[in-house]
């Protein structure tokens, strides 16, 4: 069975710097990647997402992912934060043919400050 | 496009009422469906999910149950209310288990 780990609970940027959220995944195959973004008192939105290919990822609002597989990780990124990015990001792992829903992990929380 | 629908969007309720939330697809036919619950400082627990009309899993026993009564329909229910049912429950649809899923705005609960 596959299993997502998000190291950070919390995380706290300035406006303006860069991001990286991580991203480990358990999975013996390649498994479908996703990284979701919830404001609060909302549902989540889709950011991106990996089947295969190319293993850096353009998403929406500027974020890119990228997949590692000797790392087993998908890391999200921005290279420029901005105050509205504050929110709960969570990534998630599907695998094909597991007859399993995608598994989330638990979240990391992201602070802007100015 | 698909759309999906939650309501209502919030919602008090004393312990041992009763419970229905809806939701609905909207765009799509035959898709997976979900629901979700955040209790505060906690991340998404899946409750429930359908492949199908009338086909339900259940991820984690408890207080609560769910239908899907027409494809694009999925209702959870519950015949008496505990404090700890409060929440924020998210509905969700997808293509395909392992696919992206599509989350809809969400209904606060809260039990007292």
């Amino acid at each position: 069975a596959q299993s997502v780990t998000q190291p950070d609970i919390h995380i706290t940027v300035s406006e303006g710097a860069s991001l990286e959220l991580r991203c480990n995944y358990s999975y013996g195959a390649t498994p479908y990647l996703f990284w979701y973004v919830q404001s609060p008192g909302q549902g989540l939105q889709l950011l991106l997402k990996y089947f295969s290919g190319d293993t850096l990822v353009q998403g929406i609002k500027g974020f890119e992912a990228e997949f590692k597989r000797s790392q087993s990780s998908f890391n999200l990124r921005k290279p420029s934060v901005h105050w509205s990015d504050a929110a709960e990001y969570f990534c998630a792992v599907g695998a094909d043919q597991a007859g399993t829903a995608l598994i989330f992990g638990k979240g990391t929380t992201l602070s802007v400050s100015s | 496009s698909q759309t999906i629908h939650q309501w209502p969007a919030t919602l008090v309720q004393p312990v041992g009422s009763p419970l229905s939330l809806e939701c609905t697809v909207e765009g799509t036919s035959n898709p997976n469906l979900y629901w979700y619950r955040q209790a505060a400082g906690r991340g998404l627990q899946l409750l429930f999910y359908s492949v199908g009309i009338g086909q339900i899993s259940s991820e984690v026993p408890q207080n609560l149950s769910a239908s899907r009564p027409q494809d694009r329909q999925f209702i959870l229910s519950s015949k008496k209310l505990l404090l700890s049912d409060s929440g924020f429950y998210l509905c969700a649809w997808s293509r395909d288990l392992a696919y992206e899923q599509y989350f809809g705005p969400g209904t606060r609960l809260t039990v007292t």
